[in-house]
């Protein structure tokens, strides 16, 4: 079954750092992918997403690249704030008529210090 | 355009005992997905539903169900209540079954005493 993997939490970064959180996926098909950002006390919100191979999602300066050769969809930030804090969700979509429920990763949670 | 909207936010009940959730998708989307998050499953899928069809079942027990209405608002039941249902439960709308934009709500808190 399709699966999704990300790096343990929690990351802890001080402002301005460079952000990297890995997730690599597993699926039969031709997924897309997806990164959610879940701030304390809310819900999900759609960061970023990309439906086929090399394509590149960004927003609010978080880019991902969609690696078909690795099956990753690695999180990028060049320098973090205060703001970012929150739990990042990897999520993958596979494509097949009928079956195209979200599965997650388990969440990563990024605190970033002044 | 209003977003989301998940009632009530939150919920205590006891073991036994049965609970209703509701969700009120944005305007327009036909499509509602439920989620159970906790911490240590993370986020799983319940079900789906489209046009009040159920399209979507995750791996759940039979005391989890749900329903969608005419005016795509969605409801989850869950029956004779165990600890281990304790989460968060967070309803998602779109606009169709794509899922290329899904939207979240801020969920329910439901406690199991």
């Amino acid at each position: 079954g399709n699966s999704v993997t990300q790096m343990e939490g929690p990351v802890t970064l001080s402002e301005e750092a460079f952000l990297t959180i890995n997730c690599t996926y597993t699926a039969t098909g031709y997924p897309s992918l997806f990164w959610y950002v879940q701030y304390p006390g809310e819900g999900l919100q759609l960061l970023l997403k990309a439906t086929k191979a090399d394509d590149k999602g960004s927003n609010k300066g978080f880019e991902a690249t969609y690696r078909k050769e690795t099956t990753s969809f690695h999180l990028e930030k060049g320098s973090v704030q205060v703001s970012d804090s929150a739990v990042y969700f990897c999520a993958l979509r596979e494509s097949n008529f009928g079956n195209e429920k979200l599965t997650f990763g388990t969440g990563t949670r990024l605190t970033i210090i002044p | 355009k209003a977003g989301v909207t998940q009632t009530p936010r939150y919920l205590i009940k006891t073991r036994g005992q049965q609970v209703t959730l509701s969700c009120s998708p944005i305007s327009g989307h036909r499509s509602v997905s439920w989620y159970q998050q906790t911490p240590g499953q993370g986020l799983q899928f319940l079900f789906e539903y489209f046009s009040e069809t159920q399209r979507n079942k995750g791996n759940f027990p039979g005391r989890f169900s749900g329903r969608q209405f005419s005016n795509s608002r969605s409801e989850m039941n869950v029956s004779t209540l165990e600890l281990g249902d304790s989460a968060l439960y967070l309803c998602a709308s779109s606009l169709d079954t794509s899922y290329n934009e899904q939207f979240f709500g801020p969920g329910t808190r439901l406690t199991v005493l």
